[in-house]
């Protein structure tokens, strides 16, 4: 099955700076990488999603990069807010799963 | 807020008592899940469902026992649960159960088990 890794664990920034999430996964079948948002005490939420005809997508002041040769995808986000404080998850699917696995997620700090 | 809700949001039960958790979603989907989350743990799949039809039991003891009455309601019965149960129990949905459609997640139930 699909394995997921996420890199790393907890993140800490300045306000300002920017912040990449890196996630690889194994299935190589898989088209579909979504990136969800969780903060403190809510519900996790899609922010940005990316498939494989594509090598990058932006939305405003978060990105994500696809490399399907080196099975890693990324997560950026730039001029980081306070509010970018969340936990961040990876997910890989579109293999052979009908499930998409996640990653570990990443502890996200931005300090004021 | 979202189309898919969670009872109760927060609960407090003892190793002998038996409750449940309800999810409602309003989205429409066919396809809906029982995540647990738990502490410095990544999220661990328990049941999914896809058009009332469990399709996946991904291990999980006997203690819990889900049930899907049709495709909008689900809901997780808990009996005899151990401490280590305690965690953030997240309801999900998704248009069809492929792996390429996003997750709907309700707000979660934080369980603690005493």
């Amino acid at each position: 099955g699909e394995n997921v890794e996420q890199h790393p664990s907890t993140l800490s920034v300045q306000e300002g700076d920017s912040a990449v999430i890196k996630c690889t996964y194994s299935d190589s079948a898989s088209n579909y990488f979504p990136w969800y948002k969780q903060e403190l005490g809510k519900r996790p939420q899609l922010i940005i999603d990316i498939r494989s005809n594509v090598g990058e997508k932006k939305d405003q002041r978060i990105a994500v990069t696809l490399n399907k040769t080196a099975k890693h995808f990324s997560l950026h986000i730039t001029e980081t807010q306070p509010e970018d404080s969340a936990v961040y998850f990876c997910a890989a699917g579109g293999g052979g799963s009908y499930i998409p696995t996640f990653g570990r997620g990443t502890s996200l700090i931005v300090h004021p | 807020e979202t189309g898919v809700t969670q009872t109760p949001r927060h609960l407090v039960m003892g190793m002998t008592n038996k409750k449940s958790l309800k999810c409602e979603q309003h989205l429409g989907h066919n396809a809906m899940y029982w995540y647990k989350q738990s502490a410095k743990k990544p999220l661990e799949l328990m049941f999914v469902y896809n058009f009332k039809e469990q399709t996946e039991n991904n291990s999980v003891p006997s203690r819990f026992s889900p049930e899907c009455p049709n495709s909008s309601h689900l809901f997780l019965h808990l009996h005899t649960l151990q401490p280590e149960d305690s965690a953030l129990y997240l309801c999900a949905s998704s248009q069809a159960l492929t792996s390429e459609n996003e997750q709907y997640f309700g707000p979660g139930t934080r369980l603690t088990v005493t």
